[in-house]
């Protein structure tokens, strides 16, 4: 699986966007990138995953550039609930078993 | 929605005893795994599980891990000899498989606490 490289810490104020950086310049063609998150110390929580199209659901926004070596999760209105380790992770899809290795992620933190 | 269920949250053991964690994931999930998260340090992987057989193991997963899928429901984590080194959360996932998104389902964690 591809290595990630994401910016140890970012803040954001409450009710702006989050814009989250992943570095993934090896992936290759059959990789999705997923994005995860972990607030205290609860089990980690799916956000969203992509291949190559941007896509959004009703957590955040995934935009992967043309070339897929980076992407950005889009919180779009921060709240403080969103305060969380996130967790970029390129994996191929192998239909059924997906074994995830976490890295050190990206500490946000929403102040008020 | 959807989830998976861990117990106990929080167990308090002395150093070499057995300890057993208990998940129950998703109905109809077929892939499990245990993941374990040490205090300050990264979400590391451990085991995971298909078809009643583990299909994958680090390096972490020695002699006194085992894992067991007893009744078609529960997924237990075993420790045969706890150690100090031991206390961290144990997170249970599961994912579905066939083709499509495998998103994983993680549990609430169990902390494990050795002393």
């Amino acid at each position: 699986d591809a290595k990630t490289t994401q910016p140890p810490s970012m803040d954001c104020a409450e009710g702006r966007a989050a814009n989250l950086p992943c570095n993934h310049s090896t992936i290759s063609g059959n990789e999705y990138v997923y994005w995860y998150r972990q607030i205290h110390s609860q089990g980690p929580q799916y956000i969203i995953h992509g291949l190559k199209n941007n896509e959004t659901n009703e957590m955040a926004s995934l935009i992967i550039t043309e070339d897929r070596k980076s992407s950005t999760l889009i919180l779009p209105h921060a709240t403080l609930r969103d305060t969380a380790v996130y967790y970029c992770i390129v994996r191929v899809d192998l239909g059924g078993y997906n074994k995830l290795i976490f890295g050190a992620g990206t500490r946000l933190a929403v102040h008020p | 929605e959807p989830e998976v269920t861990q117990t106990p949250s929080h167990q308090v053991t002395q150093m070499g005893q057995e300890v057993i964690l208990r998940c129950v994931p998703i109905s109809n999930h077929l892939y499990f795994y245990w993941y374990r998260q040490i205090l300050g340090q990264k979400v590391e992987f451990l085991v995971s599980f298909y078809n009643n057989e583990i299909s994958e193991k680090s390096e972490i997963f020695d002699d006194q891990f085992s894992v067991e899928r007893p009744d078609g429901s529960n997924f237990t984590l075993k420790i045969r000899s706890t150690k100090l080194e031991d206390s961290a959360m144990y997170f249970c996932a599961s994912n579905q498989g066939g083709s499509g998104a495998n998103v994983l389902t993680f549990g609430a964690g169990s902390r494990l606490t050795v002393l």
